[in-house]
């Protein structure tokens, strides 16, 4: 069974603060995913990367970037974090072919 | 680029009453397509998926969806709901199949009432 493993599920930070959300898979999928999650918006894609090294802006990647140094870790940052990003963030994977998507648990981070 | 929309934003129902969920997607030839369940406190979980053939789909929990070519549909249905159905649904719509990507509706909230 895949595994998506988010290191945090809550985290606080304050304005301005550089913040990493770390996301490891088990299954040597070679896609993964960043989204947030907020009410009435549904699920929305920040990044995602299709190999290692390899990343793709989704639709609200403004504020964000990502890192991907190795095949099971997807990591996403918050440069200067702010009040607006206070939300929930999934991480996915993907593997090849005609598959489903694997969620992680999620993070819940507030910006205050 | 693919959009997804799920009328419905918040639905409440009594137990053993009947469940449709509309989703719609906004054109395409072939897709996959996903209904997705978040129960308070999960993380996302597959209910059930259309990749081709017979367009009544059977998931999980006795849900299924209907894949409806000409309207651009794939609603979810079940025909008596209990409380532990009380979650948060997601369409997705894959498109082209086999992409690396999903494009989510805005989800509907479902409360059970029991």
């Amino acid at each position: 069974d895949v595994k998506v493993t988010q290191s945090s599920r809550y985290l606080v930070k304050r304005t301005g603060e550089k913040v990493f959300l770390e996301c490891v898979q088990d299954m040597d999928h070679e896609n993964m995913f960043w989204y947030r999650q907020d009410p009435g918006l549904g699920l929305r894609l920040i990044y995602f990367s299709y190999d290692v090294k390899m990343k793709e802006k989704g639709d609200i990647p403004e504020g964000y970037s990502v890192s991907r140094e190795k095949k099971e870790r997807f990591s996403l940052i918050l440069e200067s974090a702010s009040t607006n990003q206070t939300s929930m963030y999934l991480c996915a994977s993907l593997g090849t072919g005609q598959a489903p998507l694997h969620f992680g648990n999620g993070t819940r981070l507030t910006v205050t | 680029a693919q959009s997804v929309s799920q009328h419905n934003h918040h639905v409440i129902l009594s137990e053993a009453a009947s469940l449709e969920l509309g989703c719609n997607y906004s054109y395409g030839g072939t897709v996959n397509l996903f209904w997705y369940v978040q129960y308070p406190g999960q993380h996302l979980q597959l209910l059930l998926k259309y990749f081709s053939g017979d367009p009544l789909v059977k998931g999980i929990k006795g849900f299924e969806a209907e894949f409806i070519k000409s309207k651009f549909s794939f609603n979810l249905r079940k025909p008596s709901v209990q409380w532990s159905d009380t979650a948060e649904y997601f369409c997705a719509v894959n498109d082209p199949p086999g992409a690396n990507n999903l494009f989510f509706g805005t989800g509907t909230r479902l409360t059970v009432i029991p």
